[in-house]
């Protein structure tokens, strides 16, 4: 399987700290997505990067990638209790073509 | 625009019963797609879908059938339940933007899920 792995699979922080997830794949990606998913609902899309890129913004989400070690990193700043949810990150390859596959997910939980 | 709407919400199945579970989408994407979401199993891909008349299997297509008879309805048919179904199924969607082969890096939109216990 090309399934990601996110680590860690659990993450307690307070609100206002920072939280960090990483994510690991096997093969070579086109794209690596990340997603967040609160408990009972489905997936909603945070933020993309390609494979020639290193680094993404989007408010207070920063996402890096290093395809030399195949590994992405979410970072979520200034967290706040609505970010409380699983985050998941979802890679594409040549080789898969249409096939989109998610690793197992970091669960977060923002104290208050 | 609803977005992808799945249906049913909540079903309990007997061992060896069938069932559809329905996806639509009115976004006009070619792309859709079934998951299950198990505990520590992250989502898996069941079957996907490039456009109408395409289907395709994914990495857990066993025990599954799926058609595409229209852009906007992907069902998806357990022949004959089994406990080993019990899951969380999502349906998802995207634009594909040639054709055939997905573009890398549309955004993939989800369905709110489906909660499927078989006994």
């Amino acid at each position: 399987s090309q399934q990601g792995e996110e680590d860690p699979q659990a993450l307690s922080i307070q609100e206002g700290e920072n939280a960090t997830m990483n994510c690991s794949y096997k093969t070579s990606i086109n794209n690596l997505q990340w997603y967040r998913q609160n408990s009972g609902r489905g997936l909603v899309h945070l933020i993309l990067i390609r494979s020639n890129e290193r680094e993404k913004h989007s408010g207070r989400l920063r996402v890096t990638l290093d395809t030399s070690k195949k590994s992405s990193s979410l970072l979520i700043t200034a967290s706040r209790a609505a970010d409380t949810a699983s985050y998941f990150c979802a890679t594409d390859t040549a080789n898969t073509g249409n096939q989109f596959y998610f690793g197992t997910g970091t669960s977060l939980t923002v104290i208050p | 625009n609803a977005g992808v709407t799945q249906t049913p919400k909540f079903q309990v199945l007997k061992t060896g019963q069938s069932m559809t579970l329905q996806c639509a989408q009115d976004m006009n994407h070619e792309y859709m797609s079934w998951y299950r979401q198990d505990p520590g199993m992250g989502l898996r891909l069941i079957h996907y879908s490039v456009g109408a008349g395409i289907t395709d299997q994914g990495e857990v297509p066993n025990g599954y059938n799926v058609s595409r008879s229209t852009t906007e309805d992907f069902p998806l048919r357990l022949l004959s339940a089994a406990p080993s179904q019990t899951s969380v199924y999502f349906c998802a969607s995207s634009y594909s933007g040639t054709g055939r082969i997905i573009s890398s890096g549309n955004t993939i939109y989800f369905g709110e899920g489906s909660w499927l216990t078989v006994v």
